[in-house]
């Protein structure tokens, strides 16, 4: 079935620093693929989205570029600053579903002053 | 701002003693989804409307019940909470879909559930 793998944290980095969280995926066909961000004590923000391949999502400084040939939706952001410091999860939404979407187990980003 | 909207934030109920959580939404989308979250641990789907159209996920305990009475307006009714059931529950929405077409889910800000 459809699934998705991001890396595992807490990933903890010191402002200003570049952030790489990875994120793979297994779907048939052409899935959409999200991050979402989780503040603390929050419910989930959809971050940035890609709806085909070499797409490339963008806000907030963050990119993401859906990979079909590695399967993959990596989130990066060149400099990252404390108001960062959240839940990251990526999901996929499978091109046939009926109103699924599949998140990651999440990632804890911690940024240090 | 059009958004999706959780009342309460924070709800203590006693063990066995039912409780419901509501959402509403301005977004006047058609799907809307009641999910579960421990410990930032990803939202586990429950269950979700699809229009007046109730899909129940198969491992949803019977505890858990919801009702849409319009297109606005949906709640989760936990009949007899138990301490397991304490988490996060958050609603979220999302447009209709077709072959081809795929909509994100919007969520609001949920509902810390306390069970004592």
């Amino acid at each position: 079935g459809d699934s998705v793998t991001q890396m595992e944290g807490p990933v903890t980095l010191s402002e200003e620093a570049f952030l790489t969280i990875n994120c793979t995926y297994t779907a048939t066909g052409y899935p959409s693929l999200f991050w979402y961000v989780q503040y603390p004590g929050e419910g989930l923000q959809l971050l940035l989205k890609a709806t085909k391949a070499d797409d490339k999502g963008s806000n907030k400084g963050f990119e993401a570029t859906y990979r079909k040939e590695t399967t993959s939706f990596h989130l990066e952001k060149g400099s990252v600053q404390v108001s960062d410091s959240a839940v990251y999860f990526c999901a996929l939404i499978p091109y046939s579903s009926a109103s699924k979407i599949i998140f990651g187990s999440g990632t804890r980003l911690s940024i240090r002053p | 701002d059009a958004m999706v909207i959780q009342n309460p934030r924070y709800q203590v109920t006693q063990f066995g003693k039912p409780v419901t959580l509501s959402c509403s939404q301005t977004l006047n989308h058609n799907v809307m989804y009641w999910y579960q979250q421990k410990s930032s641990q990803a939202p586990k789907l429950l269950f979700h409307y699809y229009d007046k159209d109730f899909n129940n996920e198969a491992d949803t305990p019977d505890n858990f019940q919801s009702r849409r009475p319009n297109t606005s307006f949906c709640f989760l009714d936990i009949r007899s909470p138990g301490l397991g059931d304490a988490a996060m529950y958050l609603c979220a929405t999302s447009r209709a879909r077709g072959q081809g077409e795929t909509y994100e889910q919007y969520f609001g800000p949920g509902t810390r559930l306390t069970v004592t």
